[in-house]
């Protein structure tokens, strides 16, 4: 079973410009997350999406920040303008739909954004 | 939100066993105890999850007492490759976003041989 896919693996770019990553999840999973990571912190959940339906998007800076997931399955995180705070690991998961209250979530290798 | 507690780190030797504990004191009649590690520059990936009582898979048991406040990861014998970030979560697949997914610093555990 192929895991999450992310690209690119590595992005640096100059403060005030735009970039974007791409997720595509386990083949099958309802849900996605985009994670925040930033060095020495835990994983800090941004968006997530069942299907393509958004379920909370509570702690994505909506000013600067957007994410979709075009018909239920790929997805992109879009950073514009960057700023030097966003350096970061982004992180996509998926997970399948479950019973009963148990989850798992299966993490992609994540991109790692450096703003300079 | 249902809030962990965890050590910051955790230094054991190659063949011990470790046990990582984690606190919960408002955690949910219906949350699930989940645990993740997280090696550097890879994404976490799921090592055990429980609800009560013991669980045990092929690489770590997860103790969980009657009051469910508190639960903890046991990792027998472990080796160099054991050195990760480990973290705790609580929450239930019913719950979404921030309530079910708040990841905590977790524990740095650093194995030498």
């Amino acid at each position: 079973e192929a895991g999450v896919a992310q690209s690119p693996r590595y992005k640096i770019i100059e403060k005030r410009q735009s970039v974007a990553f791409w997720c595509n999840p386990i083949s099958g999973h309802a849900t996605l997350y985009w994670y925040q990571q930033i060095l020495g912190q835990g994983p800090k959940l941004l968006i997530q999406f069942q299907n393509n339906g958004v379920v909370d998007d509570s702690q994505l800076p909506k000013d600067r920040f957007s994410a979709e997931r075009l018909k239920g399955v790929d997805s992109t995180l879009k950073i514009q303008p960057a700023k030097l705070e966003d350096s970061a690991v982004y992180l996509c998961a998926s997970s399948p739909r479950t019973s009963g209250g148990t989850y798992e979530q299966y993490f992609g290798p994540g991109t790692r954004l450096t703003v300079t | 939100l249902a809030k962990t507690t965890q050590p910051i780190s955790m230094d054991s030797y190659e063949g011990q066993e470790v046990n990582i504990t984690c606190s919960h004191n408002n955690i949910a009649t219906n949350d699930y105890i989940t645990w993740y590690q997280q090696f550097p520059s890879q994404g976490p990936r799921f090592i055990i999850q429980g609800y009560k009582t013991k669980v045990t898979n092929e690489v770590a048991s997860l103790f969980i007492p009657a009051d469910r406040k508190s639960s903890t990861l046991s990792l027998p014998r472990v080796s160099l490759s054991d050195t990760a970030v480990y973290y705790c979560l609580v929450g239930n697949s019913m719950d979404t976003g921030r309530r079910a997914l708040t990841f905590g610093s977790g524990t740095r555990l650093q194995v030498q041989p």
